[in-house]
């Protein structure tokens, strides 16, 4: 069974700590993404990476940054945590040759910043 | 403007009823569509994509209208377990790794 691994369910961080988030995922997939969910907004992303080392930003990178190491990880990075970031983060991948793009979503992350 | 739009809902319907709803969409070259559901706490998960033909899966059909930029889901027979958060995914030819998700429309279905 295909599976994306996020490190923790919930983290609990203070404010200007650094942050990181996890994210394995196991299908040998070339694109993989981080969404954060927010009530009455939905997902919105963040950045994705289509190989190795390869970056993009999303539609709110700010405050954010990824590293992609290894196909199989992705790595979401807080610099300096900040109340407004508090939310749930959703790693995601799909296989290049998708032709209808469907994702595979971690059980998610609950980011609250104190 | 949001780029995808959906009713919130909540849609509360009884067991064995029909329920429809649509989502709006504003760029015109989007060529993909999806209805991806979730479950309260849960990850989203894939439903269904939307072809230009309409298509169904069981209960589920979902339809798309270009012209007027909307796709819909109706859900027939509803069963308890179909209780969710519907969330309306598009992606544009512009950037194929690019999909948006709309808020999401709630569906209860009581006993």
């Amino acid at each position: 069974d295909v599976k994306v691994t996020q490190s923790s369910r919930y983290l609990v961080k203070r404010t200007g700590e650094k942050v990181f988030l996890e994210c394995v995922q196991d299908m040998d997939h070339e694109n993989m993404f981080w969404y954060r969910q927010d009530p009455g907004l939905g997902l919105r992303l963040i950045y994705f990476s289509y190989d190795v080392k390869m970056k993009e930003k999303g539609d709110i990178p700010e405050g954010y940054s990824v590293s992609r190491e290894k196909k199989e990880r992705f790595s979401l990075i807080l610099e300096s945590a900040s109340t407004n970031q508090t939310s749930m983060y959703l790693c995601a991948s799909s296989s290049f040759a998708a032709t209808n793009e469907k994702l595979f979503f971690g059980s998610g992350t609950q980011l609250s910043v104190l | 403007r949001k780029e995808v739009e959906q009713d919130p809902g909540p849609f509360n319907v009884p067991e064995g009823a029909t329920v429809a709803f649509n989502c709006t969409y504003s760029n015109s070259a989007s060529q993909s569509f999806f209805w991806y559901r979730q479950d309260c706490r849960k990850e989203p998960k894939l439903l269904m994509s939307v072809y230009s033909s309409g298509n169904e899966d069981g209960r589920f059909t979902a339809q798309l209208n270009r012209a007027s930029q909307y796709i819909s889901l109706l859900i027939r027979d509803s069963k308890l377990s179909d209780s969710a958060t519907y969330l309306c995914v598009v992606n544009s030819r512009s950037n194929d790794y690019k999909l948006s998700f709309g808020a999401g429309t709630t569906v209860t279905v009581r006993a």
